[in-house]
């Protein structure tokens, strides 16, 4: 089946490092790669959005990369905060209405 | 604007009773989504709408999941009769035009039957 995976342990960063979040797919060729952050109790909010023939995408401290090769997205957060405490869900779309979501990795960011 | 409304935002029921979930999309989008997001199986895609219509609901789990759209401003969710394992937190999304564009969530109903 369609899989987009995440790892399912949680990330902890000192303040001030790179965060770095992989994302696979597996049985799956997406043309978009969606990344959405997610604090408790709260709905998922969109960050990005990188096409296949896009290597690289940056928004501020943000950077999304989409390696068709390798199947993968890496999501990094650069001189990451305690505020970017929080999780991040990656999430496929082949062009159509449909978006498979992964489960989400947990980030925590020490001060 | 208020961005998707949901409602309830807490839902406490037994099991057996009818459960009705609302949301109000974003005005102006054509699109709406109803998600449903577990620890064991994470965010779950149960119906599609697009102009108010049904597109592909081959994600609601069973015939006691119902779901309407009745205009572009209000959509809901019923499960009837409601189970255990229907407990989860509930999304309604909604985008300007249904393709892979960014998705506005609401803030969810966190449903739990007993």
């Amino acid at each position: 089946s369609q899989k987009i995976e995440q790892n399912s342990e949680a990330l902890n960063i000192q303040e001030g490092k790179t965060a770095t979040l992989t994302c696979n797919y597996t049985n799956y060729s997406p043309a978009y790669l969606q990344w959405y952050r997610q604090d408790p109790g709260r709905g998922p909010v969109f960050l990005l959005l990188i096409r296949e023939n896009e290597k690289e995408k940056r928004k501020e401290r943000l950077k999304v990369t989409f390696d068709t090769t390798l199947k993968q997205s890496l999501f990094h957060i650069t001189a990451s905060q305690p505020a970017d405490s929080a999780t991040y869900l990656c999430a496929g779309n082949t062009g159509g209405f449909k978006t498979i979501f992964g489960a989400g990795t947990r980030l925590f960011v020490k001060a | 604007d208020a961005g998707v409304i949901q409602s309830p935002r807490h839902e406490v029921t037994e099991m057996g009773q009818e459960v009705t979930l609302r949301c109000k999309p974003i005005s102006g989008h054509n699109s709406l989504f109803w998600y449903r997001q577990t620890m064991m199986r994470g965010l779950e895609l149960l119906i599609y709408f697009n102009n108010n219509v049904p597109i592909d609901d081959s994600g609601m789990p069973e015939d006691r999941f119902s779901a309407k759209m009745p205009n572009a401003s209000f959509s809901t969710l019923k499960i009837q009769p409601s189970e255990p394992r229907d407990s989860a937190v509930y999304f309604c999304a909604s985008t300007l035009a249904g393709g892979p564009e960014e998705q506005y969530f609401g803030p969810g109903t966190r449903l739990t039957v007993t």
